[in-house]
């Protein structure tokens, strides 16, 4: 496509709610980044992909996150019993080779 | 660890001034920065890319500078106009691997008319 694209635009979830994130790269972009950022802050680092393998998770806050990207194309975070802190914007992000990042418009995740 | 600042974290101005926002970053080994404009419940659009070797690069009334010795990098905004609203973030790339970008916390900007 001709950006990276990512649904749902918003979410609700109840407290202890699993949720599924979904983000569609740009095609032919073999690296693939999550990133989560909290109110008023930059965002920050949760995991990457090349290809379908994952070679970083450093930046997962917890085992309830988890991320896959099984064809190497799209990828889903998913976040099980989701907690307060949760709340963020999720966003995604897709690069060619090494050169600059184009990002999703992200999804805006609040837990209740 | 790498970590990025950003000065002012807010900043205010008339329209048609001429504005400066800044960044610096605590490991100078970086392979690019990058500058990106992030609006209200947006994602972020990247404005400009500096790779290491780079001073500099210019996009219309944008212009940044990168002087990686020192760990600095400025936004440079010409004849502000109140469309140019919005956070800017500054954001550093270690390595030509596919490391994550290390991002600053941004610079909230209003331009008013």
């Amino acid at each position: 496509g001709a950006g990276v694209s990512q649904s749902p635009r918003y979410k609700v979830a109840k407290r202890g709610q699993d949720v599924a994130l979904r983000c569609d790269p740009i095609s032919g972009h073999v690296s693939l980044f999550w990133y989560q950022q909290a109110l008023g802050q930059g965002p920050e680092f949760l995991t990457y992909f090349q290809n379908e393998a994952q070679l970083d998770k450093s930046g997962l806050p917890s085992d309830r996150f988890f991320a896959e990207r099984p064809e190497g194309s799209v990828s889903t975070l998913k976040i099980q019993r989701t907690q307060q802190e949760d709340s963020a914007v999720y966003l995604c992000a897709s690069s060619h080779r090494g050169l600059g990042y184009t990002f999703g418009s992200g999804t805006r995740l609040t837990v209740v | 660890k790498q970590e990025v600042t950003q000065i002012p974290a807010a900043l205010s101005v008339p329209e048609g001034e001429n504005l400066v926002l800044n960044c610096s970053f605590t490991d100078s080994a970086i392979y690019n920065l990058q500058w990106f404009r992030q609006d209200p419940g947006k994602g972020l659009t990247s404005l400009l890319l500096i790779q290491s070797s780079q001073r500099e690069q210019t996009s219309g009334r944008l212009n940044a500078s990168l002087d990686k010795s020192s760990g600095r990098s400025t936004l440079y905004i010409a004849a502000s106009q109140p469309g140019d609203s919005a956070t800017y973030l500054c954001a550093v790339r270690l390595n030509s691997g596919n490391t994550p970008l290390v991002f600053g916390k941004g610079t909230r900007l209003s331009v008013i008319a």
